[in-house]
């Protein structure tokens, strides 16, 4: 398996509140994602890194911030926690590997609730 | 932008053979993904098709068709393991972004 931990495993905040979640990676992957899972909506891609200091927005990013200061950490903000980002999220890696160039691997996931 | 098709649901039988289609609308086609995904885990990838035909490993095969943009997973040997939700997912463009469909229930039963 590849080495993505994420943090924390399960949250409950506040609507207003700040929310910083983690990801954190061992595989010095050079592309890192944060992605949301709501029913219905399968997997949706919030925003990605392309490298250190190298991000951009995906399908469903309002509301959300992220930061990659290291290889190995990616990391995604919630400003100002809303009770619709009540999810679950997912952070995933991948590598262009010559066999199965667009493969990613992704961490156990962080349900988050916000009241 | 891309869009992905593939069926909410699906229910088999152990032992059975099942197939999960996938259409999708892309610019900039590199290949075309599955991954499993069981309940409260993490989707885990289960193979690739950047070129036409099948693919197979194990119990698992798919197939591409890029003229039809169109896809499908065949599980053959269904175990009662093998329910989970199943993924398709395209690449597109650069930086490897990749879209997801909302995936597919599989519900093998006894």
């Amino acid at each position: 398996d590849a080495g993505i931990t994420q943090s924390p495993r399960h949250k409950v905040t506040e609507t207003g509140t700040p929310v910083t979640l983690r990801c954190h990676q061992t595989e010095n992957h050079r592309y890192m994602y944060w992605y949301r899972q709501d029913p219905g909506h399968g997997l949706r891609l919030i925003h990605y890194s392309y490298g250190v200091k190298d991000t951009d927005k995906g399908e469903v990013s309002d509301g959300y911030s992220v930061s990659r200061s290291k290889t190995e950490d990616f990391l995604l903000t919630l400003e100002s926690a809303t009770s619709s980002q009540t999810s679950v999220y997912f952070c995933a890696i991948s590598e262009e590997e010559r066999e199965f160039p667009d493969t990613q691997y992704f961490g156990p996931g962080t349900r988050l609730t916000v009241l | 932008g891309q869009s992905l098709e593939q069926p909410s649901e699906v229910t088999a039988v152990e032992g059975a053979i099942v197939q999960i289609n996938c259409t999708y609308q892309t610019s900039g086609f590199y290949g075309l993904s599955w991954y499993q995904q069981h309940d409260g885990g993490a989707p885990t990838f289960l193979s690739y098709n950047a070129l036409d035909g099948l693919e197979e490993t194990g119990r698992f095969s798919s197939f591409l068709s890029r003229s039809d943009s169109y896809g499908y997973l065949l599980l053959q040997e269904l175990q009662m393991k093998d329910s989970a939700s199943y993924f398709c997912a395209v690449a597109a463009g650069g930086y490897q972004k990749v879209t997801f469909g909302i995936g597919t229930k599989l519900q093998v039963i006894p």
